[in-house]
């Protein structure tokens, strides 16, 4: 079975720049999580999809970043302008349904240095 | 508001300890604990537990949910260099299966 697959896994952007991310889940995994990981903290949640729709966006910086899912498959994350401060890892992550409570696998994600 | 921490924060020992890592939660509309280990950049799943007292075994990894004092434990037994790593646990919320991370507990064995 395939993973979970993001790509670009490098990305050095000047600050002001646009970004996007992309993200390929499990196949048939309606859940569909975009994260955000800081150099020694834990992943934080920016949005999390079940099929098409949103579930939860409540921490995702709208006035720069945006995300969607549009076929309830394949997802893009964008940054637009980026800041000093997204330098992170953006990880993706997919679950079969989080409704029925079923654990999540995770991409390789993408690093992101904004200089 | 939701939120998931870890203890210790970092962690060195020799090759063959045992180590306890901790993990409490405060989730409104709790319904699972997970526990997952990130060597480079991925997370990869260990375990999820969701009824309290009952431990999960992996071979030289356990865990246990606690509901009444809202925590879990991960035990490694006669820990090797290839276990070195970040530990991080995420509780599951039962509304919208929303998982909250905590902040990660570093590991370091040391041949």
């Amino acid at each position: 079975e395939a993973g979970v697959a993001q790509s670009p896994r490098y990305k050095i952007i000047e600050k002001r720049q646009s970004v996007a991310f992309w993200c390929n889940p499990i196949s048939g995994h309606a859940t569909l999580y975009w994260y955000q990981q800081i150099l020694g903290q834990g992943p934080k949640l920016l949005i999390q999809f079940q099929n098409n729709g949103v579930v939860d966006d409540s921490q995702l910086p709208k006035d720069r970043f945006s995300a969607e899912r549009l076929k309830g498959v394949d997802s893009t994350l964008k940054i637009q302008p980026a800041k000093l401060e997204d330098s992170a890892v953006y990880l993706c992550a997919s679950s079969l349904d989080a409704g029925r409570n079923t654990e999540a696998f995770f991409g390789q994600g993408t690093r992101l240095t904004v200089v | 508001e939701d939120k998931v921490v870890q203890s210790p924060l970092s962690l060195v020992v020799h090759e063959g300890d045992t180590v306890t890592l901790n993990c409490s939660y405060e989730v409104t509309n709790f319904r699972s604990l997970l526990w997952y280990k990130q060597e480079k950049k991925a997370p990869t799943f260990l375990f999820m537990l969701t009824s309290s007292g009952i431990e999960k075994k992996s071979g030289r990894l356990s865990s246990i949910l606690d509901k009444k004092e809202l925590s879990s434990i991960l035990n490694i037994t006669a820990t090797q260099t290839g276990d070195s790593a970040i530990y991080l646990c995420a509780s599951g919320s039962s509304n919208t299966g929303k998982l909250i991370f905590g902040q990660g507990t570093t590991l370091q064995v040391k041949p």
